[in-house]
Formats: structure tokens, sequence, C-alpha cells
């Protein structure tokens, strides 16, 4: 069973232009995370998504960046227009339906990737 | 607001010696778990070890165990007979429900180096 795949590992870009940043969850698992993490920090939770659904928003910057799950293919979080301060590794982890309106569900975390701005 | 700290920035041991990670957490929710990971130099995280609030037990998983006292809010990782492969950063986590969401918070981590 592969892990959580995101690609790329490393992407530059320059300041104003795109970011895509792609993640296959592990297979059998519906729910996909996104996590920011800045150099000497831990990560910090963006956004939670269901298949076709974002679940929760709150950690996400209102402007410039987006997520989606779609029904078929990997979950992408799009950054429009980067600038110097979007530099960071970005996570994603997956976990499995949830059964129980309850925590504790593993969230199993891709290798991220580095973002760096010019 | 849920919150996480780890108040050693960097800790060191030799190889084969036991060492403690501290990490205090705070939340008013009463159904949550507490993680453990670790992140090598190649930056994947890692799960470590899992405990349940609500289970007075400590989680142990082979050389890794816990120390977890809910009142005082306090999730602390023993790493016995230390191995040269346990260098890394390693990250507390809280996990809790809210509104229909689940969510990890981190602490900033603890750089473990384990010395030959």
């Amino acid at each position: 069973n592969a892990g959580v795949m995101q690609n790329p590992r490393h992407l530059v870009r320059r300041r104003g232009q795109e970011a895509r940043l792609r993640c296959s969850p592990m297979k059998g698992h519906s729910h996909v995370y996104w996590y920011r993490q800045l150099p000497e920090e831990g990560l910090k939770f963006m956004v939670y998504l269901q298949k076709e659904n974002i679940i929760d928003e709150s950690g996400m910057p209102k402007e410039r960046f987006s997520a989606e799950f779609p029904k078929e293919g990997p979950s992408i979080l799009r950054i429009q227009q980067v600038v110097r301060g979007d530099s960071a590794a970005y996570f994603c982890a997956s976990s499995p339906p949830r059964f129980t309106g309850g925590a504790g569900n593993i969230q199993y975390f891709g290798a991220g990737t580095r973002l760096s701005v010019l | 607001a849920q919150t996480v700290t780890q108040s050693q920035p960097e800790m060191s041991v030799q190889e084969a010696e036991t060492v403690t990670l501290s990490c205090t957490y705070d939340t008013s929710e009463n159904n949550y778990y507490l993680f453990w990971y670790k992140q090598p130099p190649s930056r994947q995280m890692i799960l470590v070890i899992r405990q349940e609030a609500y289970k007075q037990q400590n989680a142990t998983e082979n050389r890794f165990s816990v120390n977890f006292q809910k009142a005082a809010k306090s999730f602390s990782l023993k790493i016995s007979d230390s191995q040269l492969g346990d260098t890394a950063m390693y990250f507390c986590a809280l996990d809790f429900t809210q509104g229909g969401s689940e969510k990890l918070v981190f602490g900033k981590g603890t750089k473990l180096t384990v010395n030959p």
C-alpha cells in the first residue's frame, strides 16, 4: 500500500507566479488535510477536505490560496501570485473514513513539498 | 483555543541511554487524542505514538512510551535505549474535533540528537 504521495518535492517560483501542489492520499483514504511548516516551526493546519467537499478551511489565508479534492485525481493546493512569505514546506496528510464523530483518526503524512519563492 | 507547548528546542543523548521530551497542552475539549510525530532530515512526518485522552494507561510502542498526566495537561515522550536513527525533530500534537472538523495542532518541536 503506497503512502501519501506529494509532488513535486521541490518547487521554485518567482514572485507573482502560481504554485500548484499535488497530493495523492493513501488507497482507501477519503480525507485530506494540508499543513504548512515555516522554518523552525511546527506544522500549522490549513484546510481539511473530503472528496468534492471542503470541510474546514479556517487555517487558510483568505486570498490567493485555494484547495480542492475532486472525485477523481489528487488533491490540489493552489497558491496564486506567490510572494516570498509563501516560502515554506507544505505537507499533505490523509486518513480513512471517520466512523464516529470523535477524534483519533490517524493522519498519515506525505514527504512534503518545499516551495521557494524567488 | 487549543495550544501545544514544547519547551525544549534542542536535546542530546548518548546512544543506548534514555531521554525524555516534554510537552504540555491546553484544550477545553473533552474528546481529544495526543500524538508524537518524528521528522528526520528527510522531512517525512512519521507517527511515533498515540494516546487517547480518556485512557489512563500510558501508551507504549517498543522503545517509546509516554507519561500522560491529564490533570496537568502534560504528555512527555520517553525514548529508551536511544539509537542513532532516533536523531530527528520530534513534534507533539493535539488532535481534536470541532464543528464537524478534525485537525492537529502541533508544538514547535524538539530537535533530538543521538550521539555515538
